[in-house]
């Protein structure tokens, strides 16, 4: 069975601090990697897509992939409270555009003021 | 950029009956939409894969005759929870991909339903 696993936190950490949200998943054949975010009791907004091993920089925003790891982590810098909310780390198991997602069960950040 | 629209994003109804949740891509066409479900603290389980002018595809352990899923035209799939219990009580969330644009999904706001 495919799996996504990450770490369900708290993951607690000061305003103006690096957060780092870990990933790893089970399916090494998958192709597409993405960070949701999720506020209670909203849907989930897309952060970040990474497709290829290495780094990918958006704003505040960086992914990192290692396939030979299946590993992905997410690292927001310069936190704010607002980041505050459950960081979703998604895989799609297939190339292409079928976007057929597995979700990891979610990691709670709490940025603290 | 594209938008998913999701109605109703709540709804209480009595065990027995049946609840429908529509899904709307509003300004892209989605031949394929997506159907989660969410327990509290729980991560986004996909229900099935709707497709649409076709049967939908279900996850195993998810029924088929419980969970009825149309996909009657490019914007527009609908969820009917039928002879809802308890248990069902659930976030549902539907998503799709613009197939005309990048390759993400946009989820709708989610629905809410509370069986009493």
């Amino acid at each position: 069975q495919k799996e996504v696993e990450q770490n369900s936190g708290p993951l607690s950490v000061p305003e103006g601090a690096i957060a780092s949200l870990n990933c790893t998943y089970s399916d090494r054949g998958s192709q597409s990697f993405f960070w949701y975010r999720q506020y209670s009791g909203k849907s989930p907004e897309l952060i970040m897509s990474i497709y290829s091993n290495g780094d990918k920089e958006d704003g505040r925003f960086t992914a990192q992939l290692n396939k030979a790891s299946q590993y992905v982590s997410l690292l927001i810098r310069d936190s704010q409270p607002s980041d505050s909310a459950t960081y979703l780390c998604a895989v799609s198991p297939y190339g292409g555009a079928t976007n057929k997602l597995i979700f990891g069960t979610g990691t709670l950040l709490a940025v603290q003021p | 950029g594209a938008v998913v629209s999701q109605h109703p994003s709540w709804v209480i109804c009595k065990s027995g009956t049946s609840v429908k949740i529509e899904c709307r891509s509003l300004d892209f066409q989605a031949t394929t939409m997506f159907w989660y479900r969410q327990f509290p603290k729980k991560s986004l389980m996909l229900m099935a894969t709707s497709n649409e002018g076709s049967k939908a595809t279900y996850e195993q352990g998810v029924e088929k005759d419980k969970f009825l899923i149309n996909h009657a035209s490019l914007t527009l799939s609908t969820l009917t929870v039928t002879s809802a219990h308890p248990e069902d009580s659930s976030f549902y969330i539907c998503s799709a991909r613009d197939r005309g644009g990048a390759n993400v999904l946009t989820f709708g706001a989610g629905s809410r339903l509370t069986v009493l």
